[in-house]
């Protein structure tokens, strides 16, 4: 079956654009989180998602981040007015319950000239 | 969520059983450890999980000392394939906890031939 895929795969923006990437999940999936990772590190919580509810966002570091999951399933993280220190990997997860393996998606490469 | 700690590196002949340690002393009784790994430009992939007693699947086994203060993640017969980056995570298992994965430096296993 399909597994959590992420677009676009590469993204270039240059500082102070406004950039979306997007995730579906895998289907039923009831949890979806978002993280971010920087080159050399491992990836770091971003926001978690119980189908539509976002009930944990203490990991987006500041307002410009922003993300939504609107019917519960595809979700989309923005992040306005991007800066250099934005250009990293951003990982999407979602288990079928709270709680549960997480299966991540490959990944969105954004790189902030 | 307690912190763990492993080492950097490490290399592997191909074939051989690869042992990779982590050290969790602070755990608490209800958190589980957990181990994921990630490839190169892959998401993470997880692997196995276990509570006090060893736990053993398709992918690898997990040994976890009698005080649960460190455990020892076994694939018993590496391949090049196996060459990734294996975090060790601990955490509280369930509905009560998010589920966010909190992630270290991991280890870097390197397989050779």
């Amino acid at each position: 079956g399909a597994g959590v895929s992420q677009s676009p795969r590469y993204k270039v923006a240059k500082r102070g654009q406004d950039v979306a990437l997007r995730c579906d999940p895998i289907s039923g999936h009831v949890s979806l989180f978002w993280y971010q990772q920087a080159l050399g590190q491992g990836p770091e919580f971003l926001t978690y998602f119980q189908n539509e509810a976002q009930l944990d966002k203490s990991g987006l570091p500041s307002d410009r981040f922003f993300a939504e999951r609107p019917e519960g399933s595809v979700s989309t993280l923005k992040i306005q007015r991007t800066q250099q220190e934005d250009s990293a990997v951003y990982l999407c997860a979602s288990s079928l319950v709270t709680g549960a393996e997480q299966f991540f998606g490959p990944g969105t490469r954004l790189t902030v000239l | 969520d307690a912190k763990t700690t492993q080492p950097p590196s490490m290399d592997c002949a191909e074939g051989r059983a690869a042992n990779l340690p982590c050290n969790h002393s602070t755990i608490s009784g209800n958190e589980y450890v957990y181990w994921y790994r990630q490839i190169h430009s892959q998401g993470p992939q997880y692997i196995i999980h276990g509570l006090k007693n060893n736990e053993t699947n398709e992918m690898a086994s997990l040994i976890i000392t009698e005080d649960r203060k460190s455990s020892t993640l076994i694939l018993p017969h590496a391949t090049l394939r196996d060459t990734a980056v294996y975090y060790c995570i601990v955490r509280v298992k369930g509905s009560s906890n998010t589920g966010k994965l909190i992630f270290g430096q991991g280890t870097t296993l390197q397989v050779k031939p």
